[in-house]
């Protein structure tokens, strides 16, 4: 079975700082991993996905993470955070086995202080 | 995201009524899914469905929930004999092959269910 763990379900960085958002999964067979972002009232924006290939992912945004098999980790950054970055973000893992059942963290919220 | 459709956005029910949602995936997409987010809590996969075929219904509940997606027209998630407890945000998302990992799913914006 596959899950996904986000720790801190609430990150407070200020303007300008770097943003860390943490996530690792848990998968037998190679995992495919996502980070999408959630705005109040809104659907899930795709934000980056990994697949196969490079393990580090860029998305849009200025966002970007890197897929660690060794510590299972999938975090996400983005060098410089903006107001506009504020919103809630869940990572998600899903594999071939599961087809397009997507698993997802539970989410950590993100508030940016000016 | 926009291309997939969802209606109502919002829907109050009492206690014991139905809730229908609905949602059109986007053009040229033939499967369909539907997650639910409760308060405070990720999504979760309720069902899986292609045109006129229910794929994988496993975290569908065993009682009052049931879903569709008809060779014409948009799929419907129907919730009968509505509790407290389902008021939740309910999304479908779609996807062009069953590939999903690999073809991205587009979400759709969501219906939010009171119980009242």
């Amino acid at each position: 079975a596959q899950s996904v763990t986000q720790l801190g379900s609430h990150v407070s960085v200020s303007e300008g700082a770097l943003v860390l958002l943490r996530c690792n999964y848990s998968s037998s067979v190679p995992p495919y991993l996502f980070w999408y972002v959630q705005y109040p009232n809104q659907g899930l924006q795709l934000l980056l996905k990994y697949t196969t290939g490079a393990t580090l992912v860029k998305g849009i945004n200025g966002f970007e993470a890197e897929f660690k098999k060794s510590e299972t980790s999938f975090h996400l950054t983005k060098p410089s955070a903006h107001m506009s970055d504020a919103a809630e973000y869940f990572c998600a893992v899903t594999t071939s086995n599961t087809g397009n059942q997507f698993y997802f963290g539970t989410g950590t919220s993100l508030t940016v202080i000016p | 995201n926009a291309g997939v459709m969802q209606n109502p956005r919002h829907l109050v029910r009492r206690r014991g009524q139905e809730a229908r949602l609905r949602c059109s995936p986007m053009k040229g997409h033939s499967h369909v899914y539907w997650y639910r987010q409760l308060p405070e809590e990720g999504l979760k996969f309720m069902v899986y469905l292609q045109k006129e075929n229910i794929i994988d219904e496993s975290g569908m509940p065993k009682e009052r929930f049931s879903a569709e997606f008809p060779k014409e027209g948009p799929s419907i998630l129907r919730i009968q004999q509505v509790v407290r407890g389902d008021s939740a945000a309910y999304f479908c998302a779609s996807s062009r092959t069953r590939d999903g990992p690999r073809n991205t799913i587009y979400f759709g914006e969501g219906s939010w269910l009171t119980v009242v």
